[in-house]
């Protein structure tokens, strides 16, 4: 069973659409993230939530907007897609917030046209 | 300039050889990972440090608090071994205890059979 799955892995879309990434963890971990890596292969932090709670939102634009209906779950929702905003984009969990060993998730390639 | 500089950038060897690479940072640290990310792009957390060194297997993370300098070795180095190697720094970002990972660029290891 994977640990931490994303859906979906590849996302084509147009400029203007919204657009949600699915985010589960079934190792019973606390904390979630959110990472986008860019064209460079640059990663950044863009969100972390413990238990259902914000508790990093690192300048990320209000276009982004994760919900955590559990806490195994955090999604990604995306408002007014802009072409700089394709990138891949990782979710991963941790046991504790204090970022011990991270499990990530495959990735999704979003593409914005 | 970036808080986290890798080196090299890119590092091509040979089948057996033994892997250096090298990590600094500008900022104060709770801890230092060290990711791999695949070619396939899947990303796996290796090592996370606050002192010392650890050991699993072929690789070593070494980390040095007072010069603010980490390494990853590979012993034997393998042709599976081919990634992209990240480090990661971890740091306090408010007084409740929140912290945040700042990433390096990034070394892609290539090992020649």
């Amino acid at each position: 069973d994977t640990a931490v799955s994303q859906t979906p892995k590849y996302l084509v879309t147009q400029m203007g659409n919204d657009k949600s990434i699915k985010c589960e963890q079934n190792l019973g971990h606390d904390t979630m993230y959110w990472y986008k890596q860019d064209s460079k292969k640059f990663l950044k932090i863009m969100f972390s939530y413990n238990n259902k709670e914000l508790i990093i939102n690192e300048t990320v634009p209000n276009r982004f907007s994760p919900k955590s209906p559990d806490k195994a779950h955090l999604n990604l929702h995306i408002n007014s897609l802009e072409l700089g905003d394709s990138a891949v984009y990782f979710c991963a969990s941790s046991a504790l917030s204090s970022w011990e060993t991270q499990y990530f998730g495959p990735g999704t390639r979003l593409l914005v046209l | 300039k970036n808080e986290v500089e890798q080196s090299p950038q890119n590092l091509t060897a040979q089948e057996g050889e033994f892997i250096t690479i090298n990590c600094s940072y500008s900022v104060g640290i709770s801890a230092l990972h060290w990711l791999q990310q695949h070619p396939g792009g899947g990303i796996v957390s290796l090592f996370m440090l606050s002192s010392g060194k650890k050991k699993h297997g072929r690789l070593i993370a070494t980390i040095n608090i007072q010069e603010k300098h980490s390494s990853l070795h590979i012993t034997a180095s393998h042709p599976r071994d081919s990634a992209v190697y990240i480090c990661a720094v971890q740091r306090l970002i408010s007084n409740f205890g929140n912290e945040k990972l700042t990433f390096g660029t990034g070394t892609r290891l290539t090992i020649i059979p």
